[in-house]
């Protein structure tokens, strides 16, 4: 089956500690994304990738960072320099350029130990 | 003010029922339209996706999207259980990347 797949599920981060977490598609999309979110506020934009090898900075783009080397995947770390990352992250995928809808994978929910 | 409004709820009713979702917006040059339902500790999946202004019907769900007032809607028909969810408008600038701007969504609770 064609989709979008997160993990890990869970995650815990320790202070200081980067982590990385995974997104990859077997639906040939051009477009990635991701996006957190936090209650009550709907879901933000924190990077996106249109193309392999290129990518730009969304809406809340401090304190992450992403790549993308391949077609199918998208990974994001969240660095120590992101002082609130306790949320709910979400990678989404699209079709073309243009006027097509995003799909989302079940994503990662990152915790401060 | 938040480009996208939409009330947090929670919206309560009977098995049945009419559920009725909207979403207001600020914007006036978003032309991409969607619904997306969002389940506990599970992604936004799509429900509807629209062009511009008018009505789209899907099985029993609705959209509705008046670009002259910025407000949308979307409808569903014979609520269940299983529709018990939270609902996230999205709406998008083709031109912008069609990067998503969303709605904090509406929790919906349809009770048997």
């Amino acid at each position: 089956d064609g989709g979008i797949t997160q993990s890990p599920k869970y995650l815990f981060r320790k202070e200081g500690q980067n982590v990385t977490l995974s997104c990859e598609q077997n639906l040939n999309h051009d477009a990635m994304y991701w996006y957190r979110q936090d209650p009550g506020q709907g879901l933000r934009l924190i990077y996106y990738s249109q193309i392999v090898n290129d990518f730009q900075k969304g809406d809340i783009a401090e304190g992450y960072s992403v790549s993308r080397e391949k077609k199918e995947s998208f990974p994001l770390t969240v660095t120590s320099a992101q002082k609130n990352p306790t949320a709910f992250y979400l990678c989404a995928s699209m079709q073309g350029n243009g006027n097509q809808p995003q799909h989302f994978g079940d994503g990662t929910r990152l915790s401060i130990l | 003010q938040k480009e996208v409004e939409q009330d947090p709820g929670p919206l309560s009713v009977p098995e049945g029922a009419i559920v009725s979702l909207n979403c207001t917006y600020s914007n006036s040059a978003f032309q991409y339209f969607m619904w997306y339902r969002q389940y506990s500790r599970k992604g936004p999946e799509l429900l509807m996706y629209t062009y511009s202004s008018g009505n789209k019907e899907d099985g029993r769900f609705t959209a509705q999207v008046d670009k002259s007032s910025k407000y949308i809607s979307l409808f569903i028909r014979d609520s269940q259980p299983s529709d018990s969810a939270t609902y996230l408008c999205a709406m998008s600038v083709k031109a912008a990347g069609n990067k998503l701007t969303f709605g904090g969504g509406t929790r919906v609770l349809v009770k048997p």
